[in-house]
């Protein structure tokens, strides 16, 4: 199964800086057929990206995906208070599906 | 709209069965294409796929856990339920039920999830 490796574990930064989240495959993902959720404290996780850069329905044009292969990139343009969270990617080409280990957005 | 909900019970004890049921409301899992699983997270763990069932009653499972899961549905409830046997500690975990995508093996609608404590 594809291993999918996120970083950095976790990331500080203030409001209105740029994030950028890091998804690295095992081997290279079908189709680029990766998604990113986002999953708030109590939450059940969000889907934010799928095909690796179009935003799911309702998703502020502040997130963008990017990243073809075996490397991917989710990045929020300007963090608000709202965007704490654990993001994931997820890997939806090949069977079983595989999720990373997630990454942690703190807002200072 | 799509809604899905999660029940089952918050506690079970090692070597247990749990049965966990998924009742949806805004699509039809008798309609081509339509796709339902569940997937399950530790406490302050990652997320980790478990089984789906498809609208013509394929099955697929997690490699892992293959010999201890079962996923059916019920079209006529609208529901979808899971069992997993052989419950251990290391099983407690929040079990989440999900809608697979049209095209792609993501999960477009989620439920809240069902915290489930192993535990005697």
């Amino acid at each position: 199964e594809i291993v999918l490796t996120q970083s950095p574990g976790t990331l500080s930064l203030s409001p209105g800086e740029r994030a950028t989240l890091s998804c690295r495959a095992s081997q290279s993902v079908i189709d680029n057929c990766l998604v990113w959720y986002q999953q708030k404290p109590g939450q059940a996780p969000r889907l934010l990206i799928y095909g690796a850069s179009s935003r799911a329905t309702g998703i502020p044009d502040r997130f963008s995906g990017s990243g073809s292969g075996r490397v991917f990139t989710l990045t929020i343009s300007r963090l608000e208070p709202e965007d704490c969270a654990v993001f994931y990617c997820q890997q939806c080409g090949s069977t079983p599906p595989t999720f990373g280990q997630g990454t942690k957005v703190e807002i200072k | 709209q799509v809604t899905l909900r999660e029940s089952g019970p918050a506690l079970v004890k090692p070597t247990q069965t749990l049965t966990l049921t998924c009742s949806f409301s805004g699509f039809s899992l008798s309609t081509t294409g339509e796709c339902m699983g569940w997937i399950r997270q530790p406490p302050g763990k990652a997320l980790e796929w478990l089984a789906r069932i498809d609208w013509d009653d394929d099955q697929f499972y997690n490699t892992s856990l293959r010999t201890r899961l079962t996923i059916s549905k019920d079209t006529s409830k609208n529901q979808v339920v899971l069992t997993m046997t052989n419950m251990d500690p290391v099983d407690t975990a929040t079990y989440y039920c999900v809608r697979k995508a049209r095209k792609w093996n993501y999960f477009d609608f989620w439920g809240r999830g069902i915290l489930v404590t192993v535990s005697s």
